[in-house]
């Protein structure tokens, strides 16, 4: 599976949108783009993911880039409950391949 | 809709004893994975269990191994326990097989301290 980066940490102010990047450059064709995340003392809680389009769903929305080099989470209105480590995960879908979690970005939304 | 549960939620054993640890998963999924969290490695895969055959495993000595049964709990057991194997163990379960779809539901966890 592709490896992806994602900077350590970031901040955003509560009621606004939180845009996590990912770079995943090493990509291939059949690797889908999974976002999870995982708040303190719990199991990680699986957010959306996608292909080539543009996704939404209730809880964000990814963004991949044309060249599908890098995507980007985000959350429209950040509230405090959505402060945890996010992870994004690149995969081939239909094969034997798991889910590989490197260190994610902690996101702290503040007050 | 009940979730993925995991017990015990926390246990303590020493050097050299073995554990079990179970996972009941979402009903009608078919599908269980485990992981393994540390602080130092963060979270790595360990295995997952598809209709009660081992589809695929992680990085892991022999002493971890795990089972499924048929109405698709899981089990997962660490033998000769070492100190190093203190971590948060997850279980997670999808409608299907977890490599097809990506889709993992996780559990709250197993804190497994080794003294």
């Amino acid at each position: 599976d592709a490896k992806t980066t994602q900077p350590t940490s970031m901040d955003c102010a509560e009621g606004r949108a939180a845009n996590l990047p990912c770079n995943h450059s090493t990509i291939s064709g059949n690797e889908y783009v999974y976002w999870y995340r995982q708040i303190h003392s719990q199991g990680p809680q699986y957010i959306i993911h996608g292909l080539k389009n543009n996704e939404t769903n209730e809880m964000a929305s990814l963004i991949i880039t044309e060249d599908r080099k890098s995507s980007t989470l985000i959350l429209p209105h950040a509230t405090l409950r959505d402060t945890a480590v996010y992870y994004c995960i690149v995969r081939v879908a239909g094969a034997n391949s798991k889910l590989t979690f490197g260190k994610g970005i902690t996101l702290s939304v503040r007050p | 809709k009940a979730g993925v549960t995991q017990t015990p939620r926390y246990l303590i054993k020493t050097r050299g004893q073995q554990v079990t640890l179970s996972c009941s998963p979402i009903s009608g999924h078919r599908s269980v994975s485990w992981y393994q969290q540390t602080p130092g490695q963060g979270l790595q895969f360990l295995f997952e269990y598809f209709s009660e055959t081992q589809r695929n495993k992680g990085n892991f000595p022999g002493r971890f191994s795990g089972r499924q049964f048929s109405n698709s709990r899981s089990e997962m057991n660490v033998s000769t326990l070492e100190l190093g194997d203190s971590a948060l163990y997850l279980c997670a379960s999808s409608l299907r097989q977890a490599t097809n779809t990506g889709e993992l539901f996780f559990g709250e966890g197993s804190r497994l301290t080794v003294l």
